[in-house]
């Protein structure tokens, strides 16, 4: 069975940082494209991140583009998102996804909440 | 930088077509993927390439594209279908772009 489960979200400063985790089991994680999806409270869906089966292409939404870094560790089946200068738009479930070999999302984790606020 | 439109509500009554449009350019290239999500749960794919249906999705729930606009339908549409429908598609399969959602009311 896939399983992904995200961690790490929790309650930061503006301009501070913070780093999501996503472990992944139930299937050949070296083997799929990787994303991160958020939505903020009451929002709808946005995608974040993509990196791909070894880790060389790497992809962001424009608005995270310098601050957000995606990163995997294919030895410990887990995908990463190093958040810095963190805004209070950036306030959201993170959802970890895996995405088949047609580039669908069709595995999500449960999430992980992110609060920026003072 | 490229978008998807939907309609924000669409409501059917138990049993009756619920059709939920996605507009944007890049649909013309690109595959379409709908997503249905419950409260306080995550996303689950119902329906990719335009109109393929993943494995344990109930038959009434289907796709169809034409031009820059992709339709998920749901024939016969039940109480449990009650949710929030997200199209999503990508530019050259890696930059994704979801639309705005379309919250689904049956009753």
């Amino acid at each position: 069975e896939v399983q992904l489960v995200e961690s790490g979200g929790g309650l930061v400063q503006p301009g501070g940082s913070l780093r999501l985790s996503c472990a992944a089991s139930g299937f050949t994680f070296s083997s799929y494209w990787m994303s991160w999806v958020r939505q903020a409270p009451g929002k709808g869906l946005e995608w974040v991140a993509n990196i791909k089966q070894d880790g060389s292409e790497k992809y962001y939404v424009d608005s995270v583009k310098g601050r957000f870094t995606i990163s995997r560790d294919n030895a410990k089946n887990s995908l990463y998102l190093q958040m810095n200068s963190l805004r209070a738009e950036d306030t959201a479930v993170y959802y970890c996804a895996r995405m088949n070999s047609g580039y669908d999302p069709d595995y999500w984790g449960q999430g992980t909440l992110v609060t920026v606020s003072s | 930088s490229y978008e998807l439109t939907q309609p924000s509500s669409v409501s059917v009554s138990p049993g009756q077509t619920a059709r939920i449009t996605c507009s944007g350019d890049v649909l013309a290239k690109k595959y379409a993927r709908w997503f249905q999500q419950k409260p306080g749960q995550a996303p689950v794919l119902v329906i990719y390439k335009d109109s393929e249906r993943p494995s344990g999705i109930p038959e009434r729930f289907s796709g169809s594209s034409s031009g820059t606009t992709v339709t998920l339908t749901i024939s016969g549409a039940q109480v449990e279908d009650e949710a929030d429908y997200y199209c999503y598609s990508a530019a050259d399969n890696i930059l994704g772009v979801f639309g705005g959602g379309t919250k689904l009311t049956v009753l």
